[in-house]
């Protein structure tokens, strides 16, 4: 069974900080890595997919890294709003058609 | 607007009984895929399929059928069989091909189950 680990568990921040989460995921056998944002009464909305080490995406004020070779990605949230509030999930694959899940993020931000 | 619906959003089950959480898309995905969520846990695979009338069962199928009769339409069922049914369950669904395990996967709004 892969081990997809996310810390922290749940993080509560002021509107205006910049934050950031770690994923761990194994460094064998990897193909991609996965970000989604989960809010609340929605559905999971796909925000990155990586695939190459020492890959850098941005969406607005969110960015991520991947490192392959030690099995870890950051996912950055510069100036956090209070609409970033949500749980954040990563996902990695291992090449088949599958993904396995971390546990999340939960990022609350206050105004 | 192309997206994936699941019904009904909530569902009452009693013991011993049988029932079917729906999950249709329109975004002509191959791809479809049951989750689970538990309280502290992350999402788990319960089955996927990668094509009509074939699919595989996940990490904690036990008690749950699926099938893909249809390329739209993957149901769930939750067996008397599974003793600990109560759950939030997710579908969805990707493209796939050669490099399918870089696809975003899109997900519906997800459907509580509780017993009764």
């Amino acid at each position: 069974i892969l081990n997809v680990e996310q810390s922290p568990q749940s993080l509560h921040v002021q509107e205006g900080d910049s934050t950031n989460f770690t994923c761990s995921f194994p460094s064998s056998n990897f193909y991609a890595l996965h970000w989604y944002r989960w809010e609340t009464a929605k559905s999971p909305e796909a925000l990155f997919v990586m695939t190459l080490n020492g890959d850098e995406k941005k969406k607005g004020r969110i960015s991520a890294t991947l490192n392959t070779k030690e099995g870890y990605s950051y996912l950055y949230i510069k100036g956090s709003q209070p609409e970033d509030s949500a749980t954040y999930l990563c996902a990695f694959n291992s090449g088949y058609s599958t993904l396995t899940f971390g546990k999340g993020t939960m990022l609350l931000v206050s105004p | 607007d192309g997206g994936i619906t699941q019904s009904p959003k909530y569902l009452f089950r009693k013991e011993g009984q049988n029932v079917t959480l729906s999950c249709e898309q329109n975004l002509n995905h191959d791809a479809m895929y049951w989750y689970r969520q538990d309280p502290g846990q992350g999402l788990r695979l319960i089955y996927y399929s990668q094509i009509v009338n074939d699919f595989q069962k996940g990490d904690i199928a036990e008690g749950y059928s699926v099938s893909r009769e249809k390329k739209e339409s993957f149901p769930l069922t939750v067996t008397s069989a599974q003793k600990n049914p109560t759950a939030f369950y997710l579908c969805a669904s990707s493209m796939t091909g050669a490099r399918s395990g870089n696809q975003p996967q899109h997900f519906g709004d997800g459907t509580r189950l509780s017993i009764l």
